[in-house]
C-alpha cells in the first residue's frame, strides 16, 4: 500500500498567487481530512469529508480557502489568493470509518511558503 | 465536548532514561484513546491505542493504560533512545462524529545521546 500521497511536497509561491494542494487517500478509506500545522498554532483541522461529502469546514480560516473531493481517490485544497500567513505544512489524512473514529493515516505533508 | 490535555514540552532526556508524558482527557462515555507520534519531517502516525477502560496499548516499547478513575492515558517507556526524539500527541474521537479525532497540543521529546 502506497499510503496517503500528497503533492507537491514543497511549494514556494508569491503572495497573491493561487495554490493547489493535492491528496490521494488510501484506497478503501471513506474519510479524508485536511490539517494545517505551524509552530504558532500547532495542528489544526481545516475540513473533513465522509464519503466525498464535506462534513465540517469550520476550521477553514476564510473564504480564500476551498476544498473539494470529486471522487473517493482525490481531493484538493486551494488557496486563492495566497498570503504569507498561509505558510505552513499542510497534511492530508484518511481513515476508514464504520461508525467509530479510528486510526487516521497521514500523508507526508506539503510545506507551503508564501513570500 | 471531548478534549485532551497533555503536558507541555519540550521534554529533554538522556538516552536510556525513563519517559512519562502525561495526558488527561474529558469525554462523554468511554471513547477510544490514542497516542500519535510525529517524527521530524513526517506526518503523524498512530503509536498505540486503547479502546476501553483498563486497556493497555503498547508498541515499540511504549505503553499507555486507559484509566477511567483518573481520566488519564499517560505514555511511558522504560528506556528511551535517540530515535524516539519526536512530537507525541494524545488524541480521542470527537463526540457525535464517526471519524473526527481531537488531538492534543503535542509534546516535543528530545533524547540526548
Amino acid at each position: 500500500d502506497a499510503g496517503v500521497i500528497q503533492s507537491p511536497r514543497h511549494e514556494v509561491t508569491e503572495m497573491g498567487q493561487e495554490v493547489t494542494l493535492r491528496c490521494k487517500p488510501i484506497s478503501g478509506h471513506n474519510s479524508l481530512f485536511w490539517y494545517r500545522q505551524t509552530m504558532m498554532r500547532g495542528l489544526e483541522l481545516l475540513i473533513y469529508f465522509n464519503n466525498n461529502v464535506p462534513i465540517d469546514d469550520s476550521g477553514m480560516p476564510e473564504d480564500r480557502f476551498s476544498a473539494k473531493m470529486p471522487n473517493a481517490s482525490f481531493s484538493t485544497l486551494k488557496i486563492q489568493p495566497s498570503e504569507p500567513r498561509d505558510s505552513a505544512v499542510y497534511f492530508c489524512a484518511s481513515s476508514f470509518s464504520s461508525g467509530r473514529a479510528d486510526e487516521q493515516f497521514f500523508g507526508p505533508g506539503t510545506r507551503l511558503t508564501v513570500l | 465536548g471531548n478534549s485532551v490535555t497533555q503536558m507541555e514540552g519540550p521534554v529533554t532526556l538522556s538516552e536510556e532514561a525513563f519517559l512519562t508524558i502525561n495526558c488527561t482527557y474529558t469525554a462523554t462515555g468511554y471513547p477510544s484513546l490514542f497516542w500519535y507520534v510525529q517524527y521530524p519531517g513526517e506526518g503523524l502516525q498512530l503509536l498505540l491505542k486503547a479502546t476501553k477502560a483498563d486497556d493497555k496499548g503498547s508498541n515499540k516499547g511504549f505503553e499507555a493504560t486507559y484509566r477511567k478513575e483518573t481520566t488519564s492515558f499517560h505514555l511511558e517507556k522504560g528506556s528511551v533512545q535517540v530515535s524516539d526524539s519526536a512530537v507525541y500527541f494524545c488524541a480521542l474521537p470527537a463526540p457525535g462524529s464517526a471519524s473526527k479525532i481531537i488531538f492534543g497540543s503535542g509534546t516535543r521529546l528530545s533524547i540526548r545521546p
